[in-house]
C-alpha cells in the first residue's frame, strides 16, 4: 500500500498556541489529503479535504479560522490548530489517496492542550 | 441514526476462533466498502477494500458485501492474539472521497 508519513506523533502544549502538524506522501503525489479528528473510543470524523494549489474544503462545523489547511506542494499538507485550547486536544489523522480509490492513514498525531 | 451502525463491543475471543464483524448502512448510494485496522493510537491499516456487492479474501481476511441489504462483514479465520485491534468499516460513493466510518469494533484475541 501507499504510504503517507504524519509528524509529530505527539504533542503537548499550552493554550491559546498554535500547532502545526505535517503529512507527507512518500512514494506517490497527492493531490487530494484528507484530515480526519478522533476523540477516544469514538470514529473518525472528516475535517476537511485538502486540495493542493486550491482553499481546503471544510466539513459542517469545522472552523476553517481554526483549523488552516495548507497545500503547498503534491506531497506536503499542513494542518495548523490556531489559539488551541483544551477542547481542541484530540487524535488528528492525515489520510492520502494515491488512485482516487484506496484511501491510507498516517500514524496520527495525538494533541494535548494544557 | 447514523448513517453507518456498528456495534463497539468490546468482543473477546480464544486464538483460533472464527470472528465476524459487521456494519449496517443506510445510504444505499455507497459503492465502496473498507475494512480498517488500528491499534492504539495509530492510524487505520486498509486491510480489505471492495467496490460493489460480493466477496473478496485475502489470506485469513474475507469480506462480503451485501448491498441488498446495506450489510457487510469481515470475517478473520484462525485469529491471533496480534490480530486485538479496533476495526473499523468506512464506506463511501465515490472511493476515497468523504469516507464515512463506522464506530469501531474492539476485538481482543485471548491466548
Amino acid at each position: 500500500g501507499a504510504v503517507v508519513s504524519q509528524h509529530p506523533s505527539r504533542v503537548i502544549c499550552k493554550s491559546g498556541t498554535s500547532v502545526k502538524i505535517e503529512c507527507r506522501s512518500l512514494d506517490f503525489q497527492a493531490t487530494t489529503m484528507f484530515w480526519y479528528r478522533q476523540f477516544p473510543k469514538q470514529s473518525l470524523m472528516l475535517m476537511a479535504t485538502s486540495n493542493e494549489g486550491s482553499k481546503a474544503t471544510y466539513e459542517q462545523g469545522v472552523e476553517k479560522d481554526k483549523f488552516l489547511i495548507n497545500h503547498a506542494s503534491l506531497t506536503l499538507s499542513t494542518l495548523t490548530v490556531t489559539s488551541a485550547h483544551p477542547e481542541d486536544s484530540s487524535f488528528y489523522i492525515c489520510s492520502a489517496s494515491k488512485t482516487g480509490e484506496k484511501l491510507f492513514f498516517g500514524s496520527g498525531t495525538q494533541l494535548s492542550v494544557l | 441514526q447514523k448513517e453507518v451502525e456498528q456495534d463497539p463491543g468490546p468482543l473477546s475471543v480464544p486464538e483460533g476462533a472464527i470472528v465476524s464483524l459487521n456494519c449496517t448502512y443506510s445510504n444505499s448510494a455507497f459503492q465502496y466498502f473498507m475494512w480498517y485496522r488500528q491499534y492504539s493510537r495509530k492510524g487505520p491499516e486498509l486491510l480489505m477494500y471492495t467496490y460493489s456487492s460480493g466477496n473478496k479474501e485475502d489470506g485469513r481476511f474475507t469480506a462480503q458485501v451485501d448491498k441488498s441489504s446495506k450489510y457487510i462483514s469481515l470475517f478473520i479465520r484462525d485469529s491471533q492474539p496480534s490480530d486485538s485491534a479496533t476495526y473499523l468499516c468506512a464506506m463511501s460513493e465515490q472511493g476515497a472521497q468523504k469516507l464515512v466510518f463506522g464506530q469501531g469494533t474492539r476485538l481482543t484475541i485471548n491466548p
